[in-house]
């Protein structure tokens, strides 16, 4: 099935530097969503997206919804050891719920 | 809330047995959504019901796998027979169905056909 594209496919920072990732698609969306994988669990849902444009924050994480509605940015400011994971972005059309998901970008942080 | 709940949470079998996986939605949620997580193709979307309707099950492999949702709060994914290609982690996730698309996810369960 379809895909998103996100990069980078992995990152390995140093504890307290801003990250950021993104996620591009041929398709257009009218949903973007963020969610954070940790070892052996469910992906969980940061953030989510409704208008092209948006901008929207939860703590340290800021997602925007591309104006093309064809990509979607996630930063993370001041990255703290928890944040390592893999991060998915997920793109929504409107009906039935259905999402696709990207490829993951794998963070993790050097203390 | 306890969350989408599903069991078991580890599974090894043999090639040729038959796996049943199971899945309790979140209360009050409408979508419920089985979902397969690989290295190699990532999280792909195996089927979803809406209202215990099966919606959309382009995604099922093949007719190895099957999917039911017998009511509100159960709902089962079988893959019989079993191959060592079915290894991987199915995640069942749910939703409120009113459109905001928001899914949670359970914690997954780690198949391995041996």
């Amino acid at each position: 099935g379809q895909q998103l594209n996100q990069s980078p496919q992995s990152m390995f920072i140093q504890e307290g530097e801003d990250v950021s990732m993104n996620c591009t698609s041929s398709s257009i969306f009218n949903t973007w969503l963020w969610y954070k994988q940790d070892p052996g669990e469910g992906p969980v849902l940061l953030i989510a997206l409704y208008k092209a444009g948006e901008l929207t924050s939860n703590g340290r994480l800021t997602a925007q919804f591309g104006i093309t509605r064809k990509d979607s940015f996630l930063n993370i400011s001041a990255s703290i050891p928890s944040d390592v994971g893999i991060y998915f972005c997920a793109g929504g059309t409107g009906g039935g719920n259905k999402l696709t998901f990207g490829t993951g970008t794998q963070l993790k942080v050097e203390l | 809330d306890a969350g989408v709940i599903q069991s078991p949470r580890h599974e090894v079998t043999e090639m040729g047995q038959e796996v049943t996986l199971r899945c309790k939605p979140i209360s009050g949620h409408n979508s419920l959504f089985w979902y397969r997580q690989t290295m190699m193709r990532g999280l792909e979307l195996l089927i979803y019901f809406n209202n215990n309707v099966p919606i959309d099950d382009s995604g099922m492999p093949e007719d190895r796998f099957s999917a039911k949702m017998p009511n509100a709060s159960f709902s089962t994914l079988k893959i019989q027979p079993s191959e060592p290609r079915d290894s991987a982690v199915y995640f069942c996730a749910s939703s409120t169905g009113q459109g905001n698309e928001k899914l949670f996810f359970g914690s997954g369960t780690q198949l391995s056909v041996l």
